[in-house]
C-alpha cells in the first residue's frame, strides 16, 4: 500500500545534538515538502523538493537543511538542535501535475530540552 | 499573494447538529482550494478539495463545501456532527511555488468539539 513514513514520531532531546527526521514514501511521488507545526498554529513550509538532488527553501526560515539523493527518501536535519526548534515537523508529497494535493505523513513531534 | 482566513479558532457543537467551519481565502488566480483534518498526534488527511469543477464538493466522512466567487469562500459543512467528527480542520489554498510548482497556503485552523 502506497504510504508516507515519518520516524521517530516522538523524539526528547538535548541542547546542541544533532538529529535527522526521516520520511520516506511509497507513494511514487517527485515533490516532496516539509511542513513546521507549531500547537494551534498554521502550518508553514520551511523545505521543498522537486525532485532527486534539488531542494529549496521555503516560506518560513529555518535552521535546518533537508537533501533529496533517491526519489522516496527526503530526510531533514539539524545539526545542533535549540529550544526553539520544538515543535511538530510533518512531510508531504505531491504527485507530478496533479491538481495540487498534498498526501501527510503522520508526523515527528520534536522537544529539545 | 494567496492567503486564507479561517474565522473562529474553535467551534463546539452537539452531536447531531450542523457544523459550520468558515474559510475565506485571497487569491489573484482562480483557486484550487482545500480542506484537511488533523487528529492529535496524526498528520494531515485531505477531506475535500475545489479544483474549478464543480462548486459544491462532497468529501470524505460525510462533509461537503461550497466554492462562493463572489465571496471568495470556502466554507465546510456536515448536515449531523459526530463524536469523531472532533479534530482540528484546516482550509489550504495552492500558491505559486517557483520551479516546483505549487504549495498549500494554510489558515491557522479550528478545532471542533463535539459534545453528546
Amino acid at each position: 500500500e502506497a504510504d508516507i513514513y515519518q520516524t521517530p514520531r516522538y523524539l526528547v532531546i538535548g541542547t546542541g545534538k544533532k538529529i535527522t527526521l526521516e520520511c520516506s514514501q511509497t507513494m511514487g511521488h517527485d515533490k516532496m515538502y516539509w511542513y513546521q507545526q507549531d500547537p494551534g498554529m498554521e502550518l508553514h513550509l520551511i523545505h521543498y523538493s522537486y525532485g532527486v538532488n534539488s531542494t529549496e527553501k521555503g516560506d518560513l526560515s529555518s535552521e535546518s537543511t533537508v537533501s533529496r539523493i533517491r526519489t522516496e527518501h527526503f530526510p531533514l536535519t539539524l545539526e545542533s538542535a535549540r529550544p526553539s526548534h520544538t515543535s511538530q515537523y510533518l512531510c508531504a508529497t505531491k504527485a507530478w501535475g496533479s491538481t495540487d494535493t498534498q498526501y501527510f505523513g503522520p508526523g515527528t513531534r520534536l522537544t529539545v530540552l | 499573494a494567496q492567503s486564507v482566513t479561517q474565522l473562529g479558532s474553535h467551534v463546539s457543537v452537539s452531536e447531531g447538529a450542523l457544523v459550520l467551519l468558515r474559510c475565506n481565502y485571497s487569491s489573484s488566480v482562480p483557486p484550487y482550494l482545500f480542506w484537511y483534518v488533523q487528529y492529535p498526534n496524526q498528520g494531515l488527511q485531505l477531506l475535500l478539495k475545489y479544483t474549478s469543477a464543480a462548486t459544491l464538493v462532497k468529501g470524505i466522512n460525510g462533509f461537503e463545501a461550497e466554492f462562493k466567487k463572489s465571496e471568495t469562500s470556502f466554507h465546510l459543512t456536515k448536515p449531523s456532527a459526530h463524536m469523531s467528527d472532533a479534530a482540528e480542520y484546516f482550509c489550504a489554498v495552492s500558491a505559486r511555488l517557483g520551479r516546483a510548482g505549487t504549495a498549500l497556503i494554510f489558515g491557522k485552523g479550528t478545532t471542533l468539539s463535539v459534545s453528546s
